[in-house]
């Protein structure tokens, strides 16, 4: 069974400037989940979908970053303008539910730098 | 207060050493308790997941969970070079809106030498 998959693996962009980060989780699982771990912390949640419904946006910097997941597959993130502070790891998970910890699939993540 | 707290390390151990890696958390409310693994450009991987308190053994690996004093506990018996890692502790909540979204530990660093 293939993993998340997320790309680009690695991203250097300039602040203010704009990117995006793209997951495909596994195939079949309805829940899937954005988290950002910084450097030396653990990560996240920033946003979490069920099918192509958001559950839970509470911690999203909603006036920088978005989220969607069209067609309850694939999503992507956006930053738009990046800051300094936006430097980390974006993690993507799936499961096959909404999960109580026990089926978080955690895909390899994509290291971004705002310099 | 952050919802769970986590001793960084770095921790270096001989290979053969017994590990003891530890959490605290704030909030009874949470019901679930896990450890992760992470190795260097990875994401995290679920080690072990306990439901309220107790132990849980798998292998090498043992859980522990104190609910009376929010502890949570993972041990690593006969340690080998290939725990190197950093291993992350989460907890969960059972119900209610932020049921799927999991509070991480920052992670204690491991390095286990041949």
């Amino acid at each position: 069974e293939a993993g998340v998959a997320q790309s680009p693996r690695y991203k250097i962009i300039e602040k203010r400037q704009s990117v995006a980060f793209w997951c495909n989780p596994i195939s079949g699982h309805a829940t899937l989940y954005w988290y950002q771990q910084i450097l030396g912390q653990g990560p996240k949640l920033l946003i979490q979908f069920q099918n192509n419904g958001v559950v839970d946006d509470s911690q999203l910097p909603k006036d920088r970053f978005s989220a969607e997941r069209l067609k309850g597959v694939d999503s992507t993130l956006k930053i738009q303008p990046a800051k300094l502070e936006d430097s980390a790891v974006y993690l993507c998970a799936s499961s096959p539910r909404l999960s109580k910890g026990d089926t978080q699939y955690f895909g390899p993540g994509t290291r971004l730098t705002v310099l | 207060q952050k919802e769970v707290e986590q001793d960084p390390g770095p921790l270096s151990v001989p290979e053969g050493a017994i590990v003891s890696l530890n959490c605290t958390y704030s909030n009874s409310a949470f019901q679930y308790f896990m450890w992760y693994r992470q190795y260097s450009r990875k994401g995290p991987e679920l080690l072990m997941y306990t439901y309220s308190s107790g132990n849980k053994e798998d292998g090498r690996f043992t859980a522990q969970v104190d609910k009376s004093s929010k502890y949570i506990s993972l041990f690593i018996r006969d340690s080998q070079p290939s725990d190197s890692a950093t291993y992350l502790c989460a907890v969960n909540r059972d119900r209610g809106s932020t049921l799927g979204r999991l509070y991480f530990g920052r992670g204690t660093q491991l390095t286990v030498w041949p």
